[in-house]
């Protein structure tokens, strides 16, 4: 099966400090999208960032950057200058074929 | 633009019943997906519509159906619900099914006692 694993369920970070999220995957595919999303308690999924697999260049958004090691297949996020806001569940998920495969999950906790 | 809304927000059914969930895809958007997110975990792909027709299924049953309309509306039907059926149901909409980016609605929690 091919899958999405979030090795850290819960992480904690104090407020404006700098966070990393760690992911890791498993496809067979050459060509591929990967995402972290980002689910507060209103329970609505915001994309965060994206990553194309035949990109080499890490994605930037912000305070929002990834570390995308295609060989290794991993993907972590990491979060700078962490704000309050930041606190919620965050997803990774790997694009096939047109749809979407999360792992766990990992909740934030930001420190004041 | 306007963005990906679901209906009803909560939804209280008993083992049985059946039941229709609602979604209206931003505009544009010829997909749509609709994923199962049970408690404390990420959400499953139940499947896809593009263009009205169904692109893809997950490892769902057949009494999970659905209907994508021309008008950017969908549904989602459950048949014969099972407490297992209890979750938070996202739907999603793509530019086209070849776009991996999909933006989400803010759920449907249903409930099944």
């Amino acid at each position: 099966a091919q899958t999405v694993t979030q090795s850290q369920p819960e992480m904690s970070v104090q407020e404006a400090e700098t966070v990393t999220l760690s992911c890791t995957y498993d496809t067979s595919e050459s060509d591929y999208y990967l995402f972290w999303y980002k689910q507060p308690p209103s329970r609505q999924m915001i994309l965060v960032i994206r990553q194309e697999a035949y990109k080499q260049q890490n994605a930037t958004e912000n305070r929002f950057s990834v570390n995308f090691q295609k060989a290794a297949k991993s993907f972590s996020l990491k979060i700078s200058d962490s704000q309050l806001g930041d606190a919620a569940m965050y997803f990774c998920a790997r694009g096939s074929q047109g749809n979407l495969i999360f792992g766990k999950g990992t909740k934030l906790s930001v420190k004041p | 633009e306007t963005g990906v809304t679901q209906s009803p927000t909560h939804l209280i059914k008993t083992r049985g019943q059946q039941v229709t969930l609602r979604c209206s895809s931003q505009s544009g958007h010829n997909t749509v997906s609709w994923y199962q997110q049970a408690l404390g975990q990420g959400p499953q792909f139940i499947f896809q519509y593009y263009r009205e027709e169904e692109n893809g299924r997950g490892n769902f049953p057949p009494r999970f159906s659905g209907l994508q309309f021309p008008n950017y509306s969908s549904e989602l039907n459950v048949n014969a619900l099972e407490l297992d059926d209890s979750a938070l149901y996202l739907c999603a909409s793509a530019l086209d099914a070849s776009t991996d980016t999909q933006y989400f609605g803010p759920g449907t929690r249903l409930t099944v006692l």
